[in-house]
């Protein structure tokens, strides 16, 4: 079956490091990968999207990376903020698909200052 | 600049009671709209998503309804309410190709 993972336990950082986060999936075909960030009682914030064709995507402190072969994305955070403090989810659509993204379950970050 | 409303914020109902859930968005034509349910530390479950009016595809079976009655308007409803369907409700819009665009949700409570 079709599965995505992500790390359940919380990241634990010091300000201004380099956060990074996995997102694995099994037995997908994504067309593109999207990471979106949550707070707590509040939808997804979507932040960055990267096709299945491109390697990596950069916007201002953050990067993605999107390795179809090992099937796995990285999304880095740069000198990391406690603002970025957050729950962040990977999503994936299917290549050719309804364009409905299924979501990780996500992992929490805490950036400690 | 679109944007899309979802309310109430929070709602708590007893188990048998009805639901009805309500989310507008404007600034976009004929936008997916999307209902999804988060229960306390697990992802987000599609529950519903429509593609136009009166177009309603459901993801998983159980005791919701959605209804999408004018372009920009999407209900999530229930005739009963079960313990099973308390957490946070969110829903959110796209175009063809574009990210997702999420409200700010509903807590629902059901005791």
């Amino acid at each position: 079956s079709q599965k995505i993972e992500q790390n359940s336990e919380a990241l634990n950082i010091q300000e201004g490091k380099t956060a990074t986060l996995t997102c694995n999936y099994t037995n997908y075909s994504p067309a593109y990968l999207q990471w979106y960030r949550q707070d707590p009682g509040r939808g997804p914030v979507f932040l960055l999207l990267i096709r299945e064709n491109e390697k990596e995507k950069r916007k201002e402190r953050l990067k993605v990376t999107f390795d179809t072969t090992l099937k796995q994305s990285l999304f880095h955070i740069t000198a990391s903020q406690p603002a970025d403090s957050a729950t962040y989810l990977c999503a994936l659509e299917l290549s050719g698909g309804s364009y409905i993204p299924t979501f990780g379950r996500g992992t929490s970050l805490i950036v400690h200052p | 600049s679109q944007t899309i409303h979802q309310w109430p914020a929070t709602l708590v109902q007893p188990v048998g009671s009805p639901l009805s859930l309500e989310c507008t968005v404007e600034g976009t034509s004929n936008p997916n709209l999307y209902w999804y349910r988060q229960a306390a530390g697990r992802g987000l479950q599609l529950l519903f998503y429509s593609v136009g009016i009166g177009q309603i595809s459901s993801e998983v079976p159980q005791n919701l309804s959605a209804s999408r009655p004018q372009d920009r308007q999407f209900i999530l409803s229930s005739k009963k309410l079960l313990l099973s369907d308390s957490g946070f409700y969110l829903c959110a819009w796209s175009t063809i190709n574009s990210p997702l665009h999420f409200g700010n949700g509903t807590r629902l409570t059901v005791t």
